[in-house]
């Protein structure tokens, strides 16, 4: 089936480190989101991302979508403790079907 | 309501009850999305209706898993004959139509099977 593998599943960085977290699919992606879901929260819409070879930036955090759409990446510089939470990315393969990756949980040590 | 009310919050029920779980989408959003997030876990696809209709159900465990949507708005999610395994967060979200529209979720409802 049509799935999307996150990387790392966990990531525990000093407050300061950047931080990247990779989404891949197996199959060509439509368009990519991503979601910030914090302790105890649900899922919140970051930012979505279309066409290929995209990049998008939101004050410390840079987003792309791969060449082939297949893949895509969230990178944070200079980690603060308000970024602690679960990233996932979520992509639609040509439906509305809307398939959300492993996600990747990141924690930050003051 | 301003985003999309899920009810319970919590439910504890017995193993081998049914039990009903609501969501309340954002008005005007025809997608409607449920998911199942176990303790630290990722969330895991149930089934999406687009309007009344699921065009894909694939994500449901087993047939104890039921849902349905009525006037475009409601959805409801049943499950027969709780087990232990079914505890979990169920998150709805919907979204207006295309795909590039982004998903609001709810609050989610905990259920706990004891």
């Amino acid at each position: 089936g049509q799935q999307v593998m996150q990387i790392p599943q966990y990531q525990h960085v000093q407050e300061g480190e950047d931080f990247t977290t990779y989404c891949n699919s197996s199959t060509t992606l439509s368009n990519i989101q991503w979601y910030k879901q914090r302790p105890g929260g649900h899922p919140v819409f970051l930012i979505q991302l279309v066409k290929s070879g995209e990049v998008k930036k939101q004050k410390r955090l840079t987003f792309q979508f791969g060449e082939a759409k297949k893949n895509s990446s969230l990178h944070i510089t200079a980690t603060q403790t308000t970024d602690v939470g679960t990233y996932f990315c979520a992509g639609n393969f040509g439906n509305e079907k809307l398939t959300f990756g492993t996600g990747t949980r990141l924690t930050i040590i003051p | 309501g301003a985003g999309v009310s899920q009810s319970p919050s919590n439910k504890v029920t017995e193993k081998g009850k049914d039990v009903e779980l609501r969501c309340d989408p954002i008005s005007g959003h025809t997608a409607l999305y449920w998911y199942r997030q176990s303790l630290g876990q990722g969330l895991e696809f149930l089934i999406y209706f687009q309007g009344n209709s699921a065009p894909d159900k694939s994500g449901l465990p087993s047939d104890r898993f039921s849902a349905e949507r009525t006037g475009g708005s409601v959805s409801t999610l049943t499950i027969q004959r709780t087990q232990q395994e079914d505890s979990a967060v169920y998150l709805c979200a919907s979204r207006r139509t295309g795909l590039t529209t982004e998903a609001f979720f709810g609050q989610g409802t905990r259920l706990t099977v004891v």
